[in-house]
């Protein structure tokens, strides 16, 4: 069965700590990944997307890399105001839906 | 101002009654859908549209209906057999057909409560 797996599920920072999450997956057939952040009471926000192993996108304070098993999305000196749940999403060519993860709440305190 | 709208934001509902979320965009994409947010689980896809009067289930259709008449709308109606219809609906557009390679625009979401 395809499986999207985010982990921590919540994280606690002090401003200034740097720090990564995990979004690992058992697909067939991996064709890319979609990195959002989701405020509370909002919808998704599109941060990145990474199609091949090895690839980096930065913005900001964040950087999103991918392996052929996992993405990590690195937050660099966070601020307060990164504060958010952090999902990612696989897709795969063969089939119109993507597969979400559950998603990591990050806090980030001043 | 370009963007995609929900609305209400929040939504009342009585048990054996159906209601009707909206979704408004003015983006000029093609597809649309509609997902499902619930505490601690990822989002699940109810029903999707790539073109007008054409839309497909998703994992969790059951209970709920779509209509496509006009490409800048996509309403999606809870129906009284939705059981659990407590959530976070949120609607997403995309530019393109065909793929799910095409980034999904997220509106604001509406908040359905059972009273």
């Amino acid at each position: 069965e395809d499986q999207v797996t985010q982990s921590p599920e919540a994280l606690r920072l002090q401003e200034g700590e740097s720090s990564s999450l995990n979004c690992s997956y058992t697909v067939s057939g991996l064709r890319g990944l979609f990195w959002y952040r989701q405020d509370p009471g909002k919808g998704p926000e599109f941060l990145f997307t990474l199609y091949s192993a090895g690839e980096e996108k930065e913005k900001e304070r964040l950087k999103a890399t991918l392996t052929k098993k996992e993405s990590f999305l690195h937050i660099t000196a966070p601020k307060p105001e990164d504060s958010a749940t952090y999902l990612c999403a696989v897709f795969m060519d063969s089939n119109y839906q993507l597969i979400w993860g559950a998603g990591t709440k990050l806090i980030i305190k001043p | 101002d370009g963007g995609i709208t929900q609305s209400p934001k929040y939504l009342f509902r009585k048990e054996g009654q159906n209601v009707t979320l909206s979704c408004e965009q003015n983006l000029n994409h093609d597809a649309m859908y509609w997902y499902r947010q619930d505490p601690g689980q990822g989002l699940r896809l109810i029903y999707y549209s790539q073109i007008v009067n054409d839309f497909q289930k998703g994992d969790i259709a059951e209970g709920y209906s779509v209509s496509r008449e006009k490409k800048e709308s996509f309403p999606l109606t809870v129906t009284s057999a939705q059981k659990n219809p407590t959530a976070f609906y949120l609607c997403a557009t995309s530019r393109y057909r065909g793929t799910s390679r095409e980034t999904q625009y997220f509106g604001p979401g509406t908040r359905l409560l059972v009273l």
